[in-house]
């Protein structure tokens, strides 16, 4: 598999703001990057792919100027959730596909904006 | 693009008693399978999965057998005991390194004493 790190684990912010989430590959380097988002009692739902060194991939629906992806090297990718609003209050979670065929996910991120 | 269904949504079995998850898939050329166990505020973890050229695969008390021409595939798991009380979640992918994975709705088990 691979070791994933994903930063913050938890954090707390104010409406109108802006906030970094960083998921990092330890171990291997990746050049695809998954970003999921799950709301209480809800499944994981895909955001976006994110891929090195060019633009990222969104799902329908999801504001790509909202969230902004960026993806600069093989071991990085950035979420920024920008303009933070309490319907944004989610469980961030980023996914590598590993070197053996799965997939290995970050801790996630419990963003609470208020 | 890839739609998983997954059923039940929740489910409660006595300790010892066997649980199983249904889930079904609509793309054809998904070929890897997962199944995910998730505590709350937690990362999904892995428990077991199967590829698009195995029909079944058993981990102790874990088994999941895959249909490919009904396209559905299911969880078995024999003996629960109250630490299974958890979310699960299957999953399907085609292409598995640039595709990511689509996720059934979860199943809520609980399994009790």
């Amino acid at each position: 598999g691979a070791v994933v790190s994903q930063h913050p684990s938890r954090v707390i912010c104010k409406s109108g703001t802006s906030v970094k989430i960083e998921c990092r590959s330890l171990d291997f380097q990746a050049t695809t990057m998954f970003w999921y988002r799950q709301f209480p009692k809800q499944s994981l739902m895909l955001m976006a792919t994110s891929n090195e060194g060019s633009k990222a991939t969104y799902e329908q629906g999801v504001e790509k100027d909202k969230f902004l992806i960026n993806h600069a090297s093989l071991t990085l990718s950035t979420l920024t959730v920008t303009s933070a609003h309490p319907e944004d209050s989610s469980f961030y979670i980023c996914s590598v596909a590993d070197r053996v065929g799965g997939y290995t996910f970050g801790s996630g991120t419990r963003l609470t904006v208020v | 693009g890839e739609n998983v269904e997954q059923h039940p949504s929740t489910l409660s079995v006595q300790e010892g008693d066997s649980a199983v998850i249904k889930c079904t898939y609509s793309d054809s050329a998904s070929n890897y399978f997962p199944w995910y166990k998730q505590e709350l505020g937690k990362r999904p973890q892995l428990i077991i999965d199967i590829r698009s050229n195995v029909g079944e695969k058993k981990d102790q008390r874990i088994a999941v057998t895959l249909n490919k021409t009904a396209k559905h595939f299911s969880l078995h798991i024999t003996e629960t005991q109250p630490e299974d009380s958890a979310v699960y979640f299957c999953a399907a992918s085609k292409d598995t390194g640039r595709r990511a994975l689509t996720f059934g709705s979860g199943t809520r088990l609980q399994v009790q004493p």
